[in-house]
């Protein structure tokens, strides 16, 4: 059983399209997150939710918008892609919002943007 | 802010090799700190944590040692295998009002060598 999924795991598409990420985690937590790995792997967070809620939004261009229509699912839909979009995408989960808990990570969505 | 810096790799070594990877970190408060492994084509997964000072995370032969005096927590394995071979990240994370936000650190790539 895969604890936490994501959907596409990979997304080729071009300039200006709208796409979306979508992500499952089976494990029962309450906080989940996406997270970006560039092409040097470094990897940096955009958001969290815990129940629902968003907690955490890093500095992250408008284009980018997450939902979590319940706390199993967090989904990222991205408009107006743009060529430095193109990265490793990760969701992951996490009992607990407090940071002592470790985080469950998906494969990760390879987007590329051409 | 809060920072990991990690040891500049690649590092290459052959089997049996004993290994370090330098991780040190800033942080205001008490972070839980953590290793992640990344293998080829999948999501990070946890390899070992602690959460207070001069504790000691270990798994699969890996360990590393929470010292507050230096601010470090480095990776260490006495006899490398192939299977090891993959990308190490260390984390830290303040809790508090930081929420799960790891600070990651910009990963060590692994090759070893039969």
């Amino acid at each position: 059983d895969t604890a936490v999924s994501q959907t596409p795991k990979y997304l080729v598409t071009q300039m200006g399209n709208d796409k979306s990420i979508k992500c499952e985690q089976n494990l029962g937590h309450d906080t989940m997150y996406w997270y970006k790995q560039d092409s040097k792997k470094f990897l940096k967070i955009m958001f969290s939710y815990n129940n629902k809620e968003l907690i955490i939004n890093e500095t992250v261009p408008n284009r980018f918008s997450p939902k979590s229509p319940d706390k199993a699912h967090l989904n990222l839909h991205i408009n107006s892609l743009e060529l430095g979009d193109s990265a490793v995408y990760f969701c992951a989960s996490s009992q607990g919002s407090r940071g002592h808990s470790p985080l469950h990570f998906g494969n990760g969505t390879r987007l590329t943007v051409t | 802010g809060d920072s990991v810096t990690q040891m500049e790799g690649p590092v290459t070594l052959s089997e049996e090799a004993f290994l370090t990877i330098n991780c040190t970190y800033t942080a205001t408060g008490y972070p839980s700190l953590f290793w992640y492994v990344q293998y080829p084509g999948e999501g990070l997964q946890l390899l070992l944590k602690a959460t207070k000072a001069d504790d000691k995370g270990s798994n699969k032969g890996f360990e590393a040692t929470y010292r507050k005096e230096t601010t470090s927590f480095h990776l260490e394995k006495g006899s490398v295998q192939v299977s090891d071979s993959a990308v190490y990240f260390c984390a830290a994370n303040a809790g508090g009002t930081s929420y799960g936000k790891l600070t990651f650190g910009q990963g060590t790539i692994l090759t070893v060598h039969p």
